[in-house]
């Protein structure tokens, strides 16, 4: 079975720019959150998404935002970058939406220049 | 505020050694505590527990909650090497789906 993939693995951005990451859950999850690891914050939650609708949303400016298709893949999209969105992003996928036992993808480091 | 404390941030021991990482939480309408292993990216997953005062093993690591004294433990027994990493221990709310909120997580080093 396959896990969680996210795309792509790195991303060097310049401030300013905009940028699409994606996440594929495990075949039949239709949960995906996203999350923002940084060493000085660790994981913090950024948003969830069950059937193509966003279920939860954490306290991260408007820059932030994503999206899921019907076949539950997932995009967050970061504009107007700053060198603060430095992080890597993590992408989790869960069975339902009621609180099962998250997976996570390998992540996106985002580097912001 | 919902909050996630672990304790030590960081730990280094030698090979062999037992270790017991602690978990404690404040959050309204609690569902269940998770721990995961973090090594180099994908932090994945331990245990998800539910219950009060049930211990979760798998090999050489356990787990248990206390659901009165809101806190969770994380033995490791005869330590190696490979069991570098940070630990991770989260929260999920009955109210907030599959949202996690976060500990700090624990440094653990385990030398030969």
């Amino acid at each position: 079975k396959a896990g969680v993939t996210q795309t792509p693995r790195y991303l060097i951005k310049t401030r300013g720019q905009q940028v699409t990451l994606s996440c594929s859950p495990i075949s039949g999850h239709r949960s995906v959150s996203w999350y923002q690891q940084t060493p000085g914050q660790g994981l913090q939650f950024l948003f969830e998404y069950f059937s193509e609708t966003q279920r939860n949303k954490g306290n991260f400016p408007g820059r932030f935002s994503g999206r899921q298709f019907s076949n539950s893949r997932s995009e967050m999209n970061v504009s107007t970058l700053e060198l603060g969105d430095s992080a890597l992003y993590l992408c989790a996928s869960s069975h339902t939406n009621w609180g099962t036992e998250a997976f996570f993808g390998q992540g996106t480091r985002l580097t912001v220049v | 505020e919902d909050k996630v404390v672990q304790s030590p941030l960081s730990l280094v021991v030698h090979e062999g050694d037992t270790v017991t990482l602690n978990c404690s939480y404040e959050v309204t309408n609690f569902r269940s505590l998770l721990w995961y292993k973090q090594e180099k990216k994908a932090p994945t997953f331990l245990f998800m527990l539910t219950s009060s005062g049930i211990e979760k093993k798998s090999g050489r690591l356990s787990s248990i909650l206390d659901k009165k004294e809101l806190f969770s433990i994380l033995n490791i027994t005869a330590t190696q090497t490979g069991d570098s990493a940070i630990y991770l221990c989260a929260v999920l709310k009955e109210t907030s789906g599959s949202r996690l909120t976060f500990g700090e997580g624990t440094q653990l080093t385990v030398n030969p």
